[in-house]
């Protein structure tokens, strides 16, 4: 299957700072990539779409300008936590769909301690 | 909202074969049934994924009823990295209004040695 990364794996941050989180797809062009939160014994829930080039579109309920997302090439989407406090801490998942198909493969996941 | 009904969990004994599942009693005629899972701490692995015949590949098989209201996963001969949580998952074709990704709760398999 397609290959996706995200970077960093594990990040502590202090209460007010902003962490970003990279997500990479390596052997393929992800036009629309997607950013999940999970947190502990939950399901994942879709934070937002993002489509190459243009603005991400939010679920409901997730505040744009806190979580800032860029798709600025069709292989790197980068999520933004701004001002982070210590309930954004969570499991955060990216995943990316492809050019050629439907199918949607997902990063390891980067895990946020906001302290 | 999910789609889909799944069990809570299961159990499955290490070598035998593992059943899984889903009912999707409201799916459209353009919706396709993805089956994912997530091992702990880790993000959700693809499986397979079919429209109304069944599928098979080299991790799993997928079974539709005709009326396509549910489907079972099948993992051959189960082992112990096949523990995890099973998620069954409607989507909608390609540039859809439902061609996102919604995670239910999922089944939590449970592999026994």
């Amino acid at each position: 299957g397609a290959v996706v990364s995200q970077h960093p794996s594990w990040v502590i941050c202090k209460s007010g700072t902003s962490v970003k989180i990279e997500c990479r797809s390596l052997d393929f062009q992800a036009t629309t990539m997607f950013w999940y939160r999970q947190f502990p014994k939950q399901s994942l829930m879709l934070m937002a779409t993002s489509n190459e080039g243009s603005k991400a579109t939010y679920e409901q309920g997730v505040e744009k300008d806190k979580f800032l997302i860029n798709h600025a090439s069709l292989t790197l989407s980068t999520l933004t936590v701004t001002s982070a406090h210590p309930e954004d801490s969570s499991f955060y998942i990216c995943s990316a769909r492809s050019l050629a198909g439907d199918t949607q493969y997902f990063g390891p996941g980067t895990r946020l301690t906001v302290l | 909202d999910a789609k889909t009904t799944q069990p809570t969990s299961m159990d499955c004994a290490e070598g035998r074969a593992a059943n899984l599942p889903c009912n999707h009693s409201t799916i459209s005629g353009n919706e396709y049934v993805y089956w994912y899972r997530q091992i702990h701490s880790q993000g959700p692995q693809y499986i397979i994924h079919g429209l109304k015949n069944n599928e098979t590949n080299e991790m799993a098989s997928l079974i539709i009823t005709e009326d396509r209201k549910s489907s079972t996963l099948i993992l051959p001969h189960a082992t112990l990295r096949d523990t995890a949580v099973y998620y069954c998952i409607v989507k909608g074709v390609y540039g859809g209004a439902t061609n996102k990704l919604i995670f239910g709760t999922g089944t939590l398999l449970a592999v026994q040695p």
